[in-house]
């Protein structure tokens, strides 16, 4: 079965520190990828999506970035935080293809900066 | 553009049958979703439609009406742990993108 992990769990950051999160999944290939962010209260905001390694689309013009460095791989980063990046991460996968595509979360980081 | 509309708050009574309605205007549509979100967690899938028509689960069913752009999602027999916000999406067709609205709190009492 597929399985998505997502690391830290929390994250309590100062203003303009780096930032780098992790997703992976498991018992899957070639999956595309998602990052969602959720304020406080508030429905889900796309961030970025990729279809294969290396191939990402920007949703949110803003100072995060992502990368998918292996095939069940992706990444978001920040060179430096800001107040407006608190919130509930949100990495997602779903199956390529005609068939249901499904999307499914990992379990979310908490970020608050600080 | 692309618009999904959801009710922000309903409250129902344990044992009760709710339906929470999602009306939807995109460009292109690959299937409706819903997801389940309990506070502080992140979203579980709960049920899928592509045609029309009632998908049952238990005591989950969805809807879907694709010439009205409308979904209802009813919950019979409502139990405590069912408190929780209920997230409408759309799978676009044309690009791999899910577009979600910005979800439905349900509180159940006692």
């Amino acid at each position: 079965s597929q399985t998505i992990h997502q690391w830290p769990a929390t994250l309590v950051q100062p203003v303009g520190s780096p930032l780098s999160l992790e997703c992976t999944v498991e018992g899957t290939s070639n999956p595309n990828l998602y990052w969602y962010r959720q304020a406080a209260g508030r429905g889900l905001q796309l961030l970025f999506y990729s279809v294969g390694i290396g191939q990402i689309s920007s949703e949110v013009p803003q100072n995060l970035s992502a990368s998918r460095p292996q095939d069940r791989q992706f990444i978001l980063s920040s060179k430096k935080l800001l107040l407006s990046d608190s919130g509930f991460y949100l990495c997602a996968w779903s199956t390529t293809g005609r068939g249901t595509d499904t999307q499914y979360f990992g379990p979310g980081t908490r970020l608050t900066v600080l | 553009g692309q618009n999904i509309d959801q009710p922000t708050e309903m409250t129902a009574t344990e044992g009760a049958i709710v339906q929470i309605n999602c009306t939807y205007q995109t460009s292109g549509f690959n299937g409706l979703f819903w997801y389940q979100q309990h506070a502080g967690e992140a979203p579980t899938f709960l049920s899928y439609n592509v045609l029309d028509g009632l998908e049952e689960k238990g005591r989950f069913s969805s809807f879907l009406s694709r010439s009205k752009g409308y979904s209802y999602l009813l919950l019979k027999e409502l139990q405590m742990k069912d408190s929780a916000s209920y997230l409408c999406a759309v799978r676009d067709s044309g690009t791999y993108k899910y577009i979600f609205g910005t979800g439905t709190r349900l509180k159940v009492l006692a």
